[in-house]
């Protein structure tokens, strides 16, 4: 069956740090994958986009991978901030166009 | 430029009862998604319109959801009757391009069935 994976649990990293989240899936074949952040009460926010022929994409202290052979993206925050806390989703093309989107992981940067 | 609109933000109601949801998108995107997002769980689209035509509706309970963007603008979602398992956000975005760009999210409305 198809699935999106992304880690349950919460993220605890101290401020500073590099905070890296996973998006695993399986039987997808997408052309994209996007990163958004959501905060408690609020609609998710686009942050990155990444097409399958890129393999790193960069935005300020935000980096994302896409590597289609292991079926994987990893989102990374460098000097993470308290700021950074939030739910971090991924979501992902299907083969009928639509976004397919992973449960989020809780990300905690504390101080 | 003012983001996607969406009222009411919070609806509390009894089961079997209606209820109906407003999204005003960003002016100027043809696409529109409405979206149902249960507590820890990932957003699941219900319906998408390209302007006023409904492109996928796939995963919308016609039994009980509707939905309707007239002229293009903008849309209402609505219950009929409402079930406890409905308690849910309900998320609009919007696109100016295809179902592969960002989407842009309204603050989204809060149901809460009892």
């Amino acid at each position: 069956s198809q699935k999106i994976e992304q880690n349950s649990e919460a993220l605890n990293i101290q401020e500073g740090k590099t905070a890296t989240l996973t998006c695993n899936y399986t039987n997808y074949s997408p052309a994209y994958l996007q990163w958004y952040r959501q905060d408690p009460g609020r609609g998710p926010v686009f942050l990155l986009l990444i097409r399958e022929n890129e393999k790193e994409k960069r935005k300020e202290r935000l980096k994302v991978t896409f590597d289609t052979t292991l079926k994987q993206s990893l989102f990374h925050i460098t000097a993470s901030q308290p700021a950074d806390s939030a739910t971090y989703l991924c979501a992902l093309d299907d083969s009928n166009y639509q976004l397919i989107w992973g449960a989020g992981t809780k990300l905690i940067i504390k101080p | 430029e003012a983001g996607v609109a969406q009222s009411p933000r919070y609806k509390i109601i009894e089961k079997r009862q209606s209820v109906a949801f407003w999204c005003n998108p960003i002016s100027g995107h043809a696409t529109l998604y409405w979206y149902q997002q249960i507590l820890g769980q990932g957003p699941k689209l219900l319906i998408q319109f390209q302007n006023n035509g409904v492109v996928d509706d796939s995963q919308l309970p016609k039994d009980r959801f509707s939905a309707e963007r007239l002229k293009g603008v903008d849309s209402t979602l609505k219950i009929q009757p409402a079930k406890l398992e409905d308690s849910a956000v309900y998320l609009c975005a919007s696109t100016a391009g295809g179902a592969l760009y960002e989407q842009y999210f309204g603050p989204g409305t809060r149901l809460t069935v009892t």
